[in-house]
Parts: structure tokens; C-alpha cells; sequence
């Protein structure tokens, strides 16, 4: 079955400090991938999404991921944290004649003064 | 009123009580989707609406019916629910109906209590 693997529930950083959230996903098949941000009471926003071409994908509020098909990898990653990044951070793959998006269980940030 | 809204933010009822889940989308997208979102749990589709018919149905139980009257809304109509189905219940909306590639704009969510 399909599946994304998120395997940090969660993670704390101090502000100013890198950031690498991990996912890896199971199906081989050309992937959707999608990162997703939800803050408190809020709904999920999209961060960044990877169909095709560079394999390094920029996305909103700095942050970028990677695709690495060798690892079924597409990690997550920002240079420099800021206090109001703390979130949960859910990564999604979907794939061409489907509906359903699978989603990771989240990783919540936390962000240390 | 932008993107996608949700009313009510807030539910709490009895087991026996009928209520019903509102979600309005602004944003002239064809495909909408309700979702359950439980702690430590990854979020759940329940069901999709393409151009308001339903495409995808997650073996929900029949204690939840969904309603797509048209493309900008889509209701949750609720009965005789458990305490499990306590959760955050959130609605989103994709531009072309193509589900699993499409991005999905989000509301708020409701966060439903069962007593």
C-alpha cells in the first residue's frame, strides 16, 4: 500500500539554527509530492510541491525540499528557522488518476529562543 | 470572504443530536474534499466531490453524509456519532478535480466533540 513515512513526530530548534524535516515515501511510481504547513487553529497550507524537472524545489517563507528517487526521499529543509515556523509540518505524495492524497503523520517544530 | 471557509469552527454534541458541517469555497475550484484529521494520525480523506459529483468514498460510515448541492459548497451532515469521531473535521478544494496531484487549499477546520 501506499504510504508516507514521517519519521520524526517531532523536533525542537533554536531560532536562527538550520532545519531538515525527513520523509520518505513507499510507491516507486513518478510521485506528487507535497509539503504542508498547519499552524494552531488553522487549516494546511502548502509550502511546496514536486511534479517534475529540478529536483530541488523552491518554495514559500524560505523554505525548499529535495527529490531523491534512489532514496524515495523529499526532505525538507530551511537555512535559518524563525519562532514563527513552529508548526506541524505534513508531508503528501499523490500520483496521476487517482484522488487520493497520502499524507505523513506530521512533524511538529518547535522553535527555542 | 478568500478561500476556504468552515462554520462551525466549534461543535459539541450528543450521540443521538443531528448536526451538520458547513464548507464554502471562494476560490472557483471544481474539486472539493472532506478530510479527518485525529492526533498523532495522518489525515484521513473521507470523501471527494468532482464537479459535484462524488468520486472517491473512504469506507466512511454511513453515520456521516456528505452534500455537494454545487461546485462552492459542501456539507458533513452528522448522526448518531461516537465519541471517536471527536477530531478536526477540515474541508479543501483543488482547481481541477484531479485529487491526488492537484494542490489543496484548506479551511480552518471544525473541531467536533462527541459526548
Amino acid at each position: 500500500a501506499q504510504s508516507v513515512t514521517q519519521p520524526d513526530i517531532h523536533i525542537t530548534v533554536s531560532e536562527g539554527a538550520s532545519l531538515e524535516l525527513r520523509c520518505n515515501y513507499s510507491y516507486g511510481a513518478t510521485p506528487y509530492l507535497f509539503w504542508y504547513v498547519q499552524s494552531p487553529g488553522q487549516g494546511l497550507q502548502l509550502l511546496l510541491k514536486y511534479f517534475s524537472g529540478d529536483t530541488l524545489v523552491q518554495g514559500i517563507k524560505g523554505f525548499e525540499a529535495e527529490f531523491k528517487r534512489s532514496q524515495s526521499s523529499f526532505n525538507l529543509r530551511k537555512p535559518s528557522v524563525h519562532w514563527s515556523d513552529a508548526a506541524e509540518y505534513f508531508c503528501a505524495v499523490g500520483y496521476t488518476g487517482g484522488f487520493k492524497t497520502i499524507f505523513g503523520a506530521g512533524t511538529r517544530l518547535f522553535v527555542k529562543a | 470572504e478568500t478561500g476556504v471557509t468552515q462554520t462551525p469552527r466549534h461543535l459539541v454534541m450528543g450521540m443521538t443530536n443531528k448536526k451538520s458541517l458547513k464548507c464554502e469555497q471562494h476560490l472557483g475550484h471544481n474539486a472539493m474534499y472532506w478530510y479527518k484529521q485525529s492526533a498523532k494520525k495522518p489525515l484521513e480523506l473521507m470523501f471527494v466531490y468532482s464537479l459535484e459529483e462524488r468520486v472517491e468514498n473512504n469506507s466512511v460510515p454511513s453515520r456521516f453524509s456528505p452534500e455537494c448541492p454545487n461546485s462552492s459548497h459542501l456539507f458533513l451532515h452528522l448522526h448518531t456519532l461516537q465519541p471517536e469521531d471527536s477530531a478536526l473535521y477540515l474541508c479543501a478544494s483543488s482547481q481541477q478535480g484531479q485529487g491526488a496531484t492537484d494542490t489543496q487549499y484548506f479551511g480552518p477546520g471544525t473541531r467536533l466533540t462527541v459526548l
